[in-house]
């Protein structure tokens, strides 16, 4: 597709439930990012790969939450036994990845707005 | 810590007015990106800026990166109410791998 793309685009969960938030990022694109974001704010990091190969995944919370990118190309953000603090909206983006300035440009999807009950 | 910090955070100004949006930072940076985020949409990309000293225009917006790396602005002449939106810097640290850090980002609200 010609950009980034995020499914669902809303989720709403009962707490304890698990759920998978999948992300479709730019033929192409080598990296791939998630962020949680909220309103009115900047994003706020939760992992990286390049390829399939996490390099950073610092900003997850706690471990209910992981992520994969099996073939270096879709990835699924899964947060297990979901709590109400885990309300938010959830944005992947890609980039590049290549040497230099634009390997860090970073295209957004429209991102998941997930509500737990 | 805010590796980033943004000012002013929120900022509202008539049609026509002149303004800057700063971005600094202790650390330095091997580039620095700009972003525009529109309501219910996703931060979208403006400009990078890579070397020191640099300044890139895009129509109005006039964007500048510091000498030393640390810090970066954005000035906007002659507001429209389209500018309007949450104005977000992202930085790459130097010898990072590619993660992007962001500030909390600067609200504006230009009116008619």
């Amino acid at each position: 597709g010609a950009g980034v793309s995020q499914s669902p685009r809303y989720k709403v969960t009962k707490r304890g439930q698990d759920v998978a938030l999948r992300c479709d990022p730019i033929s192409g694109h080598v990296s791939l990012y998630w962020y949680r974001q909220a309103l009115g704010q900047g994003p706020e990091f939760l992992t990286y790969f390049n390829y399939e190969a996490q390099q950073d995944k610092s900003g997850l919370p706690n471990d209910r939450f992981s992520a994969e990118r099996p073939e270096g190309s879709i990835s699924t953000l899964t947060i297990q036994r979901t709590e109400q603090r885990d309300s938010a909206m959830y944005r992947c983006a890609s980039s590049l990845g290549t040497s230099g300035a634009r390997a860090y440009e970073q295209y957004f999807g429209p991102g998941t707005r997930l509500t737990v009950t | 810590t805010q590796l980033l910090e943004q000012s002013p955070q929120f900022l509202s100004i008539q049609e026509g007015e002149n303004l800057t949006v700063y971005c600094n930072s202790s650390s330095v940076f091997s580039s620095l990106q700009w972003y525009r985020q529109e309501p219910g949409e996703g931060p979208v990309l403006l400009v990078t800026v890579v070397t020191g000293g640099e300044v890139k225009k895009l129509k109005r917006l006039t964007f500048q990166f510091g000498d030393a790396r640390k810090d970066s602005s954005l000035h906007i002449t002659a507001a429209q109410p389209g500018d309007t939106g949450l104005y977000l810097c992202a930085g790459a640290l130097r010898g990072s791998q590619g993660n992007l850090i962001f500030g909390k980002g600067t609200k504006l609200s230009v009116k008619p």
